[in-house]
């Protein structure tokens, strides 16, 4: 199985400050058509995972545009340009590549 | 707008076969490209994807759950329905049902078309949780 390793687990972050999430695959990503298959998901609290980025770099419909996807082969980043309070909650790469599908641990995103 | 709610029992003991229905809207799953899949989270938070179901019929089963896997789908009702055989207090967690979009490209390799698949999932429902005890 393709393992994805997040980090930090955690993460405090000030409001209106940058924020940065790595993921880490054990097998490159980056399939052979050119795309990489690797999405993003926020867990807000007391709610379902909602899609943020997909194929590595997309952001999904409604998402702001301080979210962006980026990286290629095996590391990728989840960066947000000025964290806002709405942003808490926890994070999850996935990989859709390979069967079966699995998800990185995820990140844990806290107000300081 | 598309929305998917999951249903069945909230506690099972162990040795039972758990039964989960997702009822969706807004989406056809007779449409070309279109998956319904089931993922569970652990109390720990993990997530763990276990199968999905296309518009053809074609499914694909996590294969260290696959023997205990089964999944079904009913378009006319709008309907996927897993089932897990032998559950066990380790299955314990919140299940959720997602919409999955699948999607071809083709690309040119020395002047033959060669199509490939990507999938993702777009859309979550609410959740169910499921205790397994005796």
């Amino acid at each position: 199985d393709i393992v994805l390793t997040q980090s930090p687990l955690s993460l405090p972050v000030t409001p209106g400050e940058p924020a940065s999430v790595s993921c880490r695959s054990s097998e490159s990503l980056l399939h052979r058509n050119g795309y990489i298959y690797l999405h993003w998901y926020l867990q807000k609290p007391g709610q379902s995972p909602q899609l943020l980025i997909y194929l590595g770099s997309n952001r999904a419909s409604g998402v702001p545009d301080r979210f962006r996807g980026s990286g290629s082969g095996t590391d990728f980043t989840l960066k947000i340009s000025r964290v806002e309070a709405d942003d808490v909650g926890l994070y999850y790469c996935m990989q859709t590549l390979q069967n079966p599908w699995t998800f990185g641990q995820g990140t844990k995103v806290e107000i300081k | 707008q598309i929305t998917l709610k999951e249903s069945g029992p909230t506690m099972v003991k162990p040795t039972q076969t758990l039964t989960l229905t997702c009822t969706f809207s807004g989406f056809s799953l007779s449409t070309s490209g279109v998956g319904v899949g089931w993922i569970r989270q652990t109390p720990g938070k993990a997530l763990e994807w276990l199968v999905v179901i296309y518009w053809n019929d074609d499914k694909s089963y996590s294969p260290s759950l696959k023997s205990r896997l089964t999944i079904t789908k009913d378009t006319s009702k709008n309907q996927v329905v897993l089932i897990m055989t032998d559950m066990d207090p380790v299955d314990t967690g919140t299940y959720y049902c997602a919409h999955t979009q699948r999607h071809s490209r083709v690309t040119m390799v020395r002047g033959v078309p060669r199509v490939d698949y990507y999938s993702y999932v777009d859309v979550w429902g609410q959740g169910t949780p499921v205790t397994v005890s005796s």
